[in-house]
């Protein structure tokens, strides 16, 4: 089944904690993106890559690092997490050029 | 820059009513639009899009038309059904050097009673 998976769902973390959430696609995807999720605020977009070792930045990057070392896998890394870090996270990729997305099932994550 | 707007939620019907979430955007180029659908629990899935002017998308009985005159999407249904109660957002995207980033509308929560 063509899907995009998140590891893990649910997060509870503390301040300065660092963590990763990983993300992995199994359609041969080139573009991948992390977006996320605030009440009022809809989705945005935090980090993209194109391909393998090409990444850069979305609109609101700041807090966040990626990496891109296969084709299969973007995990979003928090050195150290803030509560205002304290959001629904989704990753998504698609087919470079094709426009359709597909979304993973999200990762809710909480720093105290 | 881009901006979606659509309607504020929630919006609450029954079933078998007819269905309208208003959408306008603001572009730079010539957009895509999209329509994505948040079940309870999930995450998004697309339901349906449009590429350029005057295009109808439509799937699971749902509608928009992309219209360039008025920069608007609006979906739609003639009867919707209890199963549709979701967060529907409308998105765009404009291709920019390989960055196929949507830029997404706020959400709105609908909800439809028996």
């Amino acid at each position: 089944e063509a899907q995009v998976t998140q590891n893990p769902r649910y997060l509870i973390t503390v301040t300065g904690k660092k963590l990763t959430v990983t993300c992995s696609q199994n359609m041969n995807h080139e573009y991948m993106s992390w977006y996320r999720q605030d009440p009022g605020l809809g989705l945005r977009q935090i980090y993209y890559s194109m391909n393998v070792e090409v990444t850069d930045k979305g609109d609101v990057p700041e807090g966040y690092k990626v990496s891109r070392k296969e084709k299969r896998n973007f995990p979003l890394i928090l050195e150290s997490p803030s509560p205002n870090q304290t959001s629904l996270y989704f990753c998504a990729s698609s087919l470079l050029g094709a426009e359709t997305q597909y979304f993973g099932p999200g990762t809710r994550l909480l720093v105290l | 820059g881009n901006s979606v707007t659509q309607m504020e939620g929630p919006v609450t019907l029954s079933e078998e009513a007819f269905l309208t979430i208003n959408c306008t955007y603001t572009a730079t180029g010539y957009p895509s639009l999209f329509w994505y659908v948040q079940y309870p629990g999930e995450g998004l899935q697309l339901l349906l899009k449009a590429t350029k002017a005057d295009d109808k998308g439509s799937n699971k009985g749902f509608e928009a038309t992309y219209r360039k005159e008025t920069t608007s999407f609006h979906l739609e249904k003639g009867s919707v059904q209890v199963s549709d109660s979701a967060v529907y957002f409308c998105a765009l995207s404009v291709s920019n050097f390989g960055n196929e980033k949507l830029t997404f509308g706020t959400g709105t929560r609908l909800t439809i009673i028996p």
